[in-house]
């Protein structure tokens, strides 16, 4: 079945901690993209890459990390720069065209301990 | 820049009951709407993908219409059931290829 895979599902960060989580997509989609949910507010664009080996910053870059090695895979790295790590962290990917359809991932939560 | 916005927040309406979703977004310049459902601590799922160039979409009890001049797009729910409790969330995509979302509307169904 094609989709976006992330994991984990859940995961919980000490301060000062770096983690890291997964985004995989068999849908062969050039766009792949990062957002963090937050109670009560609407998704917010944290990095985005239409090509391999490229990726621009969203609104809320900082503290984040990315790479984008292979097209299949993008995964973000919150870093101990990020003060306020709490959230629920999406993936998606899509087509690089104007008229296609977003696909989403299950989501992690993060969660600072 | 585009911002959307949905209205209302949160609905709560008797089960059977139909109902209307809003979405609005102020540059008429996008590609798609799209609308989105997504349950408690999960990913979203797509429901109806409108073209810039198209008025309406229709999925099961699911139809949501589109007024690029007007900047509105609204979803409309036939025959509501408690499996439709869930946040509603409409995204257009803009000039950049860029996802711009509504904060969401947080529908419940009452049996």
């Amino acid at each position: 079945d094609g989709g976006i895979t992330q994991s984990p599902k859940y995961l919980f960060r000490k301060e000062g901690q770096n983690v890291t989580l997964s985004c995989e997509q068999n849908l062969n989609h050039d766009a792949m993209y990062w957002y963090r949910q937050d109670p009560g507010q609407g998704l917010r664009l944290i990095y985005y890459s239409q090509i391999v080996n490229d990726f621009q910053k969203g609104d809320i870059a900082e503290g984040y990390s990315v790479s984008r090695e292979k097209k299949e895979s993008f995964p973000l790295t919150v870093t101990s720069a990020q003060k306020n790590p709490t959230a629920f962290y999406l993936c998606a990917s899509s087509p690089l065209t104007g008229g296609e359809e977003a696909f989403f991932g299950q989501g992690t939560r993060l969660t600072v301990v | 820049k585009q911002e959307v916005t949905q209205i209302p927040a949160a609905l709560s309406v008797p089960e059977g009951e139909n109902l209307v979703l809003n979405c609005s977004f102020t540059d008429s310049a996008i590609y798609n709407l799209q609308w989105f459902r997504q349950d408690p601590g999960k990913g979203l799922t797509s429901l109806l993908l409108i073209q810039s160039s198209q008025r309406e979409q229709t999925s099961g009890r699911l139809n949501a219409s589109l007024d690029k001049s007007s900047g509105r797009s609204t979803l409309y729910i036939a025959a509501s059931q408690p499996g439709d409790s869930a946040t509603y969330l409409c995204a257009v995509r803009d000039s950049n290829y860029q996802l711009i979302w509504g904060a969401g509307t947080k529908l419940i169904i009452k049996p």
